[in-house]
């Protein structure tokens, strides 16, 4: 079955702009979490949903970062007033469920702030 | 905060050669997660642990979760050129969903 789709793949934006970034979650898969990776990093949390719960924003790094999730599937990840220092690459995962620890993973969106 | 440290960070191996990697943590995990990430694409789910001591294989991978619930290794049998990438450990966080470690970068020399 299709997995875990992410739009755009790559995204050039200047600084001060703002970016929408979009992730698509594997079908039936309740639970979707945000994640950014820097240039030969781990993997950072940003933010995950779970069904119609609130979602845990406990990750994001300032207010600038916000994400919503529509009818419980697709997820759009925004960042106002972009910096240079977000530059990285933004991964969108799905699980069954939260305590469905086995998360599976988009491929990506890598945004670069010039 | 938790932590999961990988070794090696980095290593080169010859085509055919068989690889181990550890993932250690200071506290204990009940489940054990590796994944690996090829360039410019996202982690691949490889194996799941969930039991103490369990052994689990994925073809030429093969993975287990450590006695001590602290640590986890994952082997790689005979490698070979697209066993190339980075390979992450992770385990449930306290205060995120998954913790990952910053991942063993593998490259093999035909």
């Amino acid at each position: 079955g299709a997995g875990v789709s992410q739009s755009p793949s790559n995204k050039v934006t200047e600084k001060g702009k703002d970016v929408e970034l979009r992730c698509d979650p594997i079908s039936g898969h309740t639970a979707l979490y945000w994640y950014r990776q820097s240039l030969g990093q781990g993997l950072e949390f940003l933010i995950y949903f779970q069904g119609n719960s609130a979602p845990d924003k406990s990750g994001l790094p300032s207010d600038r970062f916000s994400a919503e999730r529509t009818g419980g599937s697709v997820s759009t990840l925004t960042i106002q007033r972009t910096q240079q220092e977000d530059s990285a690459v933004y991964l969108c995962a799905s699980s069954l469920g939260y305590r469905s620890y086995e998360q599976y993973f988009g491929p990506g969106t890598r945004l670069t702030v010039t | 905060g938790q932590q999961l440290n990988q070794s090696p960070q980095s290593m080169f191996i010859q085509e055919g050669e068989d690889v181990s990697m550890n993932c250690t943590s200071s506290s204990i995990f009940n489940t054990w997660l590796w994944y690996k990430q090829d360039p410019g694409e996202g982690p691949v789910l490889l194996i799941a642990l969930y039991k103490a001591g369990e052994l689990t294989s994925n073809g030429r991978l093969t993975a287990q979760f450590g006695t001590t619930r602290k640590d986890s290794f994952l082997n790689i049998s005979a490698s070979i050129p697209s066993d190339v990438g980075i390979y992450f450990c992770a385990g449930p966080g306290r205060n995120t969903p998954l913790v990952f470690g910053k991942g063993t970068r593998l490259s093999v020399i035909a």
